[in-house]
């Protein structure tokens, strides 16, 4: 089975701080995802990453950067925590071969900005 | 840009019961749909993919079909049971585009 692992499944931070949030796949994925959840607003891309060092800007980048150095990990980063960061952030993995391409996702960390 | 709309947002229902999830995409060119599955405060799982040649994917009590010409797709989930309690979500991808777009989901209620 496809296992998408997040670091934390909550935490707590304080406004200014930089915050990382990594994940890591075992099962050699080339794509790699961020979202954001929020309710009312759903799902959310923030980044993409389709090969080592390769990524992509989402829908909602401003405020994150994100850092892809080998193939099973890509770590999210807030370069300067703020309250409106506050949410549930997902992580996930996808092999696309032959025209088949399902996801994978983590657990979810609980991001609080006080 | 694609957009996905599920409806009903929320669906409370009685044990027992079959029930329909409903999934819209603005564009119909959908290449891979996904329907994922939600507990509180938990990751998504995923139940069901239809890759671009399908038209349909059934797991246990769970039926998933997509219309590509009119970019809809339907959850179809038979003799509801409690622990089927959760937010269901759909996504779908376009032709040389692999990120997942999300509808906002559907949460539902299974009255034991």
């Amino acid at each position: 089975d496809v296992k998408v692992t997040q670091s934390s499944r909550y935490l707590v931070k304080r406004t200014g701080e930089k915050v990382f949030l990594e994940c890591v796949q075992d099962m050699d994925h080339e794509n790699m995802f961020w979202y954001r959840q929020d309710p009312g607003l759903g799902l959310r891309l923030i980044y993409f990453s389709y090969d080592v060092k390769m990524k992509e800007k989402g829908d909602i980048p401003e405020g994150y950067s994100v850092s892809r150095e080998k193939k099973e990990r890509f770590s999210l980063i807030l370069e300067s925590a703020s309250t409106n960061q506050t949410s549930m952030y997902l992580c996930a993995s996808s092999l696309v071969e032959g025209g088949f391409a399902e996801a994978f996702f983590g657990q979810g960390t609980r991001l609080t900005v006080v | 840009k694609q957009e996905v709309t599920q409806i009903p947002a929320a669906l409370s229902v009685p044990e027992g019961e079959n029930l329909v999830l409903n999934c819209s995409f603005t564009d119909s060119a959908i290449y891979n749909l996904q329907w994922f599955r939600q507990d509180p405060g938990k990751g998504l799982t995923s139940l069901l993919l239809i890759q671009s040649s399908q038209r349909e994917q059934t797991s246990g009590r769970l039926n998933a079909s997509l219309d590509k010409s009119s970019g809809r797709s339907t959850l179809y989930i038979a003799a509801s049971q409690p622990g089927d309690s959760a937010t269901y979500l759909c996504a779908g991808t376009n032709f040389g585009n692999e990120k997942l777009t999300f509808g906002t989901g559907t949460r539902l209620t299974i009255i034991p």
